[in-house]
């Protein structure tokens, strides 16, 4: 069965400075997607980035980029220029050949204004 | 709709009491999940609904649980004789079958005192 595991319970940054999230997952299958997820307060998830596992090239949007390492199965994310609106939950999770979606437990962000 | 809804935002409770919760998804989309999120918790999958079929009902944690879907649209989840356990963030997310990106609705927040 796949997992997928956030190591860390809670990161902090300055605000402006970069910050790296991890995530590993483990797998058998080949084709597959990675997602993060933020959650702030108001609870709403929402979309950060997506990583299809067949693209070597990371994903990148805006201030947000992962380092996606097939091969050991890890999947980072950092932010950079970190604002005091990145506060917020973030999760990893994974989707394979089925409708299902495996999640991490979470890493709390806070920035440091 | 242009987002997920769900209603109530934030449902208090005494034990033994039933409790509905519902869900809008986005219009068109086909493939409906249901996920409860306990405090600082992951998510936690309980359903996941085809059109108006639940091939997966696997994470529905007992029988006082119940979800149904009609017209491929709305979804309710009922929880009947509610014990202090149930108390949660009760997440709905929705998307085009075969799509990979979850939308994501605010949740409701359950309290049974």
């Amino acid at each position: 069965a796949q997992t997928v595991t956030q190591s860390q319970p809670e990161m902090s940054v300055q605000e402006a400075e970069t910050v790296t999230l991890s995530c590993t997952y483990d797998t058998s299958e080949s084709d597959y997607y990675l997602f993060w997820y933020k959650q702030p307060p108001s609870r709403q998830m929402i979309l950060v980035i997506r990583q299809e596992a067949y693209k070597q090239q990371n994903a990148t949007e805006n201030r947000f980029s992962v380092n996606f390492q097939k091969a050991a199965k890890s999947f980072s994310l950092k932010i950079s220029d970190s604002q005091l609106g990145d506060a917020a939950m973030y999760f990893c999770a994974y989707r394979g050949s089925n409708y299902q979606l495996i999640w991490g437990a979470g890493t709390k962000l806070i920035i440091k204004p | 709709g242009a987002g997920v809804s769900q209603s109530p935002s934030n449902k208090v409770t005494e034990k033994g009491k039933d409790v509905e919760l519902r869900c809008d998804p986005i219009s068109g989309h086909t493939a409906l999940y249901w996920y409860r999120q306990s405090l600082g918790q992951g998510l936690e999958f309980l359903i996941y609904f085809q059109g108006n079929s639940a091939p997966d009902k696997s994470g529905l944690p007992s029988d006082r649980f119940s979800a149904e879907r009609t017209g491929g649209s709305v979804s309710t989840l009922t929880i009947q004789r509610t014990q202090q356990e149930d108390s949660a963030v009760y997440l709905c997310a929705s998307t085009f079958y075969g799509a990979n990106v979850l939308t994501f609705g605010a949740g409701s927040r359950l309290t049974v005192l």
